[in-house]
């Protein structure tokens, strides 16, 4: 079966570094993504990481283990537009061809000043 | 380039009624997929197509049916409205060689 867990909320100050953590059990794996969604809109694409270690992207990291199931995506020098829902999202091949991705609930991610 | 486009944007059907949710995309993107969003929940897979022609069930496919006649439209098909159906719909679409998955804006559907 597919089990994604993240925390359902996290308060952030502007200015600070927050870390949002994601832990999963997948049948098959090929992939985990983090995606931005603001409330009302469609998610957009932040990182995918497929090998483990750190990725970095301006002011956005994501890192994997895949041996314990784990990733975090570390968000720097917070601002205040930075306050959105952010979805794991861990992807995995059809049979048919094509890639599914099976998502958490999100991490509703308040940046406060 | 409008990239993925879907329409409407907002709907409410009542109990029994029909609809078309419709999804276009001008990206030659060969994988196209439905998900929906339930609030406060992830995005689960309706069903997905790899190919003009080509259509296959994804994790939550009861209530729905697709086709794929072209590269560029994957429509959406409720045939007897439910209120569980309400929820928030995205397409999304998916190049071959690459791994990022696009999505279009969503119609938030309301079945009462």
């Amino acid at each position: 079966g597919q089990n994604i867990d993240q925390p359902t909320e996290m308060t952030a100050t502007e200015g600070a570094i927050v870390q949002i953590n994601c832990t999963y059990q997948t049948s098959g794996f090929n992939g985990l993504f983090w995606y931005q969604q603001h409330a009302g809109e469609a998610p957009t694409f932040l990182s995918y990481n497929v090998l483990d270690g750190l990725e970095e992207k301006g002011r956005f990291s994501s890192f994997l283990s895949r041996s314990k199931g784990y990733s975090y995506l570390l968000l720097k020098e917070l601002q205040m537009k930075d306050s959105a829902s952010y979805l794991c999202a861990v992807m995995d091949r059809l049979t048919g061809g094509g890639n599914k991705l099976t998502f958490g609930t999100g991490t509703q991610l308040k940046v406060e000043l | 380039n409008a990239g993925v486009t879907q329409t409407p944007k907002f709907r409410i059907l009542k109990i029994g009624q029909s609809m078309t949710l419709q999804c276009t995309q001008d990206m030659n993107h060969n994988y196209m997929y439905w998900y929906r969003q339930d609030p406060g929940m992830g995005l689960k897979l309706i069903y997905y197509s790899v190919g003009a022609g080509i259509t296959d069930k994804g994790e939550v496919p009861n209530g729905y049916n697709v086709s794929r006649s072209t590269t560029e439209d994957f429509p959406l098909r409720l045939e007897l409205a439910a209120p569980s159906q309400t929820s928030v719909y995205f397409c999304a679409t998916q190049d071959l060689s690459e791994y990022e998955q696009y999505f279009g804006p969503g119609t938030r559907l309301t079945v009462t």
